[in-house]
């Protein structure tokens, strides 16, 4: 399997645009996770889906978060308006157990102008 | 608010000395993981150690970990450049159903 994957690895945007951040899981597994990184808040936990249904989506910031899985294969985070603030390097992981070990993805790198 | 927090956060040796970081966490857990962070790519896991376990190895790491002062510790023998990367601890609070990770630490091996 070639891993997560995530696309795209950078994006440079204009405050007030729309972002759109997809993740392609490894196959088989259950759990897809979304974390955004900061230098200043670390590894924050956004949402997290089980068999492609959203479980807790306690760390999404706003209401300009929104995430998808519409089928095992494929995820998307959108960011719409996308503001400076939140500029980060987001990741996606999956795994087979929601506590088990997490393989991440490369991480897409958002800078919001 | 942070489960983990990692000790040093940020830690300089030279190639072929030992690297030692530390985990404390605040409440029970049912295991505790370590992952590291190359510049500019995703995490990778390294190891796992369950709350009934004190002590792992895997290659030239070594995890302990002591449930009674809620911390652990990896070890690094024989570091090399490559090693240089941010170190992460992951735990399970017993009632969560996610991993919450640490801030890391640095490690800087210079040749």
């Amino acid at each position: 399997d070639a891993g997560v994957i995530q696309s795209p690895r950078h994006e440079v945007t204009e405050m007030g645009q729309e972002v759109t951040l997809r993740c392609k899981p490894i196959s088989g597994h259950d759990y897809l996770f979304w974390y955004r990184q900061t230098m200043m808040r670390g590894l924050e936990l956004l949402i997290y889906f089980n068999n492609n249904v959203p479980i807790d989506d306690s760390g999404m910031p706003e209401d300009r978060f929104s995430a998808k899985m519409p089928n095992a294969s494929f995820s998307t985070l959108k960011i719409q308006p996308s503001e400076p603030r939140d500029s980060a390097v987001y990741f996606c992981a999956s795994s087979l157990y929601p506590t088990g070990e997490l393989f991440f993805g490369e991480g897409s790198r958002l800078t919001v102008l | 608010s942070q489960q983990g927090e990692e000790d040093p956060q940020a830690l300089s040796i030279q190639e072929g000395e030992n690297a030692t970081m530390n985990c404390s966490y605040k409440t029970s857990i049912n295991n505790l993981q370590w992952y590291r962070q190359n510049s500019g790519r995703g995490l990778v896991h390294l190891i796992l150690i369950r709350s009934n376990e004190r002590e792992k190895h895997s290659g030239r790491l070594r995890v302990t970990l002591d449930t009674s002062k809620k911390s652990s510790s990896l070890l690094i023998t024989a570091s090399r450049a490559a090693d240089t990367a941010s170190y992460f601890c992951a735990t399970d609070p017993s009632g969560y159903s996610t991993l919450t990770f640490g801030k890391g630490t640095m490690l800087l091996v210079s040749p």
